[in-house]
């Protein structure tokens, strides 16, 4: 399976403001994917980036609030742009590896607002 | 109605025991189906794909029923290490996209 990287693994942050989350793979992948885990609750994919192509968001969620780049096979960014405390999540990326789609994640990114 | 339902638990178990979770899915165009493993504070990690005929990895045993749409695991033989939350997860026909379960809470009790 891929190793994957993520930067800040936590961070603290004033509503208002924005933070980019910054994936990073060991190999090249098509798509990666974002993920958010909210406290006491399951995983809630965000979008899907590709390379090449406009990210593609899930319901609820939009280019304005989560806008992602993806310059390469092998990177990608989440912003999280005008905190307020209801962003507090977990914030995870992940790769498709081996057969039948399963996927990989990476280590997480703790965001809490304040 | 949720994608995916799973039993939150928590299922506390003794050393050895043998414990089944179960998961049912909403979507009969579902095409593939996970169990993963998140443990506290850690990210989510594959413990095995389902198969249509079943898959048996050591002490672990997935079972698919289409008819059903429903989804099991079955951990014999609990060891301390087992303990995690076990998050069911589907994919849809068509999409890219794993929908999980809000996970089954596993302590295994020495």
């Amino acid at each position: 399976s891929a190793v994957i990287s993520q930067k800040p693994s936590r961070d603290i942050c004033q509503r208002g403001t924005s933070l980019t989350i910054q994936c990073q793979v060991d190999s090249q992948v098509t798509m990666m994917f974002w993920y958010r885990q909210q406290p006491g609750q399951s995983l809630t994919l965000i979008a899907t980036a590709n390379q090449g192509s406009e990210a593609t968001y899930e319901s609820g969620f939009v280019i304005d609030k989560f806008p992602i780049s993806r310059p390469n096979l092998t990177f990608s960014t989440l912003t999280v742009s005008n905190m307020s405390p209801e962003d507090s999540s977990i914030y995870l990326c992940s790769v498709e590896g081996g057969s039948f789609y399963e996927q990989y994640f990476g280590p997480g990114t703790r965001l809490t607002v304040t | 109605r949720k994608e995916v339902e799973q039993d939150p638990g928590p299922f506390n178990v003794p050393e050895g025991a043998t414990v089944a979770f179960n998961c049912t899915y909403s979507n009969s165009a579902s095409q593939s189906f996970f169990w993963y493993r998140q443990d506290c504070r850690k990210e989510p990690k594959l413990l095995m794909s389902v198969y249509s005929s079943g898959n048996e990895d050591g002490r672990f045993t997935a079972q698919l029923n289409r008819a059903s749409q429903y989804i099991s695991l079955l951990i014999r033989d609990s060891k301390l290490s087992d303990s995690a939350t076990y998050l069911c997860v589907v994919l849809k026909t068509g999409a890219n996209n794993l929908f999980f379960g809000t996970g089954t809470r596993l302590t295994v009790i020495p």
